[in-house]
């Protein structure tokens, strides 16, 4: 059975520093994951999409790698601003069965201008 | 592009009382899920619809949810009964064709059962 576990489940920082969130997960069967963001009272929205034969993708100040055979995935934000002050989640898809999502609890962010 | 549209944004009710909840995907998206997020915990997948057939509902406590999605345009989540432990946010997801692409949530609908 997949698990998905993200590590701190808070983080806080100055605006302007660079920082890194991390997803694990046990089984490195995957099709793809898939980097959230959710803002207090809001959905998701998707921020980057790695495929399972891919090992990073990127938009703007955003970064994401993936590492299949040690079961993590990092998400790299440069020189943060209290904008990206979020929960950020990540959620592994399977390749097999109905191919459904499994979430992580999130990394709530907060960064202090 | 219009996104994922869902209603109500909050509902309170009491125990033992009946909830519906509404979503209307994205034009064109053939998959539609419903996820239930509790507070401080990632969503959980409750069913999935590929069209208007169900793909997955392995985890829909379906002694008191129910879901439907006709035409495989929008679809209603019910819950009746409610529980107190039924207190979360319900999240309508949908995406192009259930595969490779990314999803798209709708805000919610957070639910208070008192």
């Amino acid at each position: 059975k997949q698990e998905v576990t993200q590590i701190p489940a808070a983080l806080s920082v100055p605006e302007g520093e660079n920082l890194v969130l991390n997803c694990s997960f046990t089984d490195s069967a995957i099709y793809n994951l898939q980097w959230f963001r959710q803002d207090p009272g809001k959905g998701l929205t998707s921020l980057l999409l790695i495929q399972s034969s891919q090992r990073e993708q990127t938009s703007g100040r955003l970064n994401a790698s993936l590492d299949k055979s040690s079961g993590r995935s990092t998400l790299y934000i440069a020189a943060s601003q209290p904008g990206d002050s979020a929960t950020y989640l990540c959620a592994v898809r399977g390749t097999s069965g109905t191919y459904k999502y499994i979430f992580g609890t999130g990394t709530r962010l907060k960064v202090l201008a | 592009e219009a996104g994922v549209a869902q209603s109500p944004r909050y509902k309170i009710i009491e125990k033992r009382q009946s909830v519906a909840f509404w979503c209307n995907p994205i034009s064109g998206h053939a998959t539609l899920y419903w996820y239930q997020q509790i507070l401080g915990q990632g969503p959980k997948l409750l069913i999935q619809f590929q069209n208007n057939g169900v793909v997955d509902d392995s985890q829909l406590p379906k002694d008191r949810f129910s879901a439907e999605r006709l035409k495989g345009v929008d679809s209603t989540l019910k819950i009746q009964p409610a529980k107190l432990e039924d207190s979360a946010v319900y999240l309508c997801a949908s995406s192009l064709a259930g595969g490779i692409e990314k999803l798209f949530f709708g805000s919610g609908t957070q639910l208070s059962v008192l």
